[in-house]
Formats: structure tokens, sequence, C-alpha cells
């Protein structure tokens, strides 16, 4: 099975930076992608990591180290819009199920 | 452009009474598709996946069915509600192959008293 920790909850100023970081275990590992949902709404996509290293969308950037079952979130330049929940999910090698983490609820203060 | 379509989007369900959501894929074909069941404020708990016709992959021993009678359509069923069926239902689905993208229904909130 996976299990996933991320941090509960994150509270930063608009312009701050936050990291949200997440561990993982995982029997085989194929990647780790990033999801946001605003309150009410679906989640929706972020990013995606199969390889190593720093992927850059934006104002929002994702980390993956393999060799330490560890990745993060990296929101930029915060803006009200970005209060949200975000979670990070894997995806296993042995099948197709991706598998979420409890989510991390993200509040921008002006 | 592919699209997904879940509904009702709102329902509320007498504990012991039957249940059926609907979710459809168009624009692309063979998707995998999912169920997801997310409890208020917590996170996103997989039930059902499924890679193709008739093939379900059960996650978590419910009281919930999966069924997929066409390449495109996916459903959940309850014979009989429980109280702790409540919460926010959630249709998603992939492109074929190994993938971390998920694209999401709208959801359908279900309230069972």
């Amino acid at each position: 099975g996976q299990s996933l920790e991320q941090p509960s909850e994150v509270t930063a100023v608009e312009g701050a930076i936050v990291q949200i970081n997440c561990t993982y275990q995982t029997s085989g590992f194929y990647g780790l992608s990033w999801y946001q949902q605003h309150d009410g709404g679906a989640p929706t996509f972020l990013s995606y990591n199969a390889l190593d290293g720093l992927e850059e969308t934006g104002r929002f950037s994702s980390f993956l180290s393999r060799s330490d079952s560890y990745g993060y979130l990296l929101l930029q330049e915060l803006q009200m819009k970005d209060s949200a929940s975000y979670f990070c999910a894997v995806r296993d090698s042995n099948d197709y199920k991706l598998s979420f983490g409890a989510g991390t609820t993200v509040t921008v203060r002006a | 452009s592919q699209t997904i379509h879940q509904w009702p989007a709102t329902l509320v369900q007498p504990v012991g009474s039957p249940l059926s959501l609907e979710c459809t894929v168009e624009g692309t074909s063979n998707p995998n598709l999912y169920w997801y069941r997310q409890a208020a404020g917590r996170g996103l708990q997989l039930l059902f996946y499924s890679v193709g016709i008739g093939q379900i992959s059960s996650e978590v021993p419910q009281n919930l069915s999966a069924s997929r009678p066409q390449d495109r359509q996916f459903i959940l069923s309850s014979k009989k509600l429980l109280l702790s069926d409540s919460g926010f239902y959630l249709c998603a689905w992939s492109r074929t192959g190994i993938t971390g993208e998920l694209f999401f229904g709208e959801g359908s909130r279900l309230t069972v008293l």
C-alpha cells in the first residue's frame, strides 16, 4: 500500500513563498502529482514529477527526490486566490491507481 | 477537447435507500476511470478504478459497487445507503497508460439522513 504525509495547514501573507512538503512510502513508485482544490470544488491538476529535480510552471514549482521519497510544492508570489487545499498523490508502478495525501490547507492573508 | 460530467450534483437520501451516481467522459476513448470519496475536510479515498469495460478494481470493502457498461461511462451504486456513505463523490478519468494527471468531474455531494 501507500502512505503520504503532508502538513495539515499553512498560513502566509500575500506575496510570500510557501513550501508544502510531502513524504511518501509505497511498494512501487512511478511519480508524484500535486492537485489544488478550492473549497466546494473539484481538485485540479498542478504538476507531475516522475524524475528527480525541479519542474517550474509559472508561480508554482514542484520538486522530487526519489532516493529520499520526498517532494514539495513551492508556491511563489502568493495571491489571495491561492487559498485552497493542496494534495500530493503518488502513482504506484504496479497499477493505475493514484493515492492521495490528506491535504494541506493554505490560507493567504492580506 | 475532453470533458467529464457527473450527476446528480447534490442529493439527500434516507438510510437504507439505493444510490446511483453516473459519470460520462467525452472526447477521448478507452480512458482509465476512477471513483473517489472525500469526507468533509479530508483527503480523497479511492473507491474503484477501471481500465476497461467490465473491468473494475475495488480498493476498499464498501457498501458500494461500481460498473462500467460502456467505454466512457462509470456508475457508482449502492443497494442500501448507510449514514457513513455521506460525502463528496468525485469521478475522474486519465489517459490510457501510467500518468499522474487525473481530470475530475464536478462532484456529487451526498447526504444520508
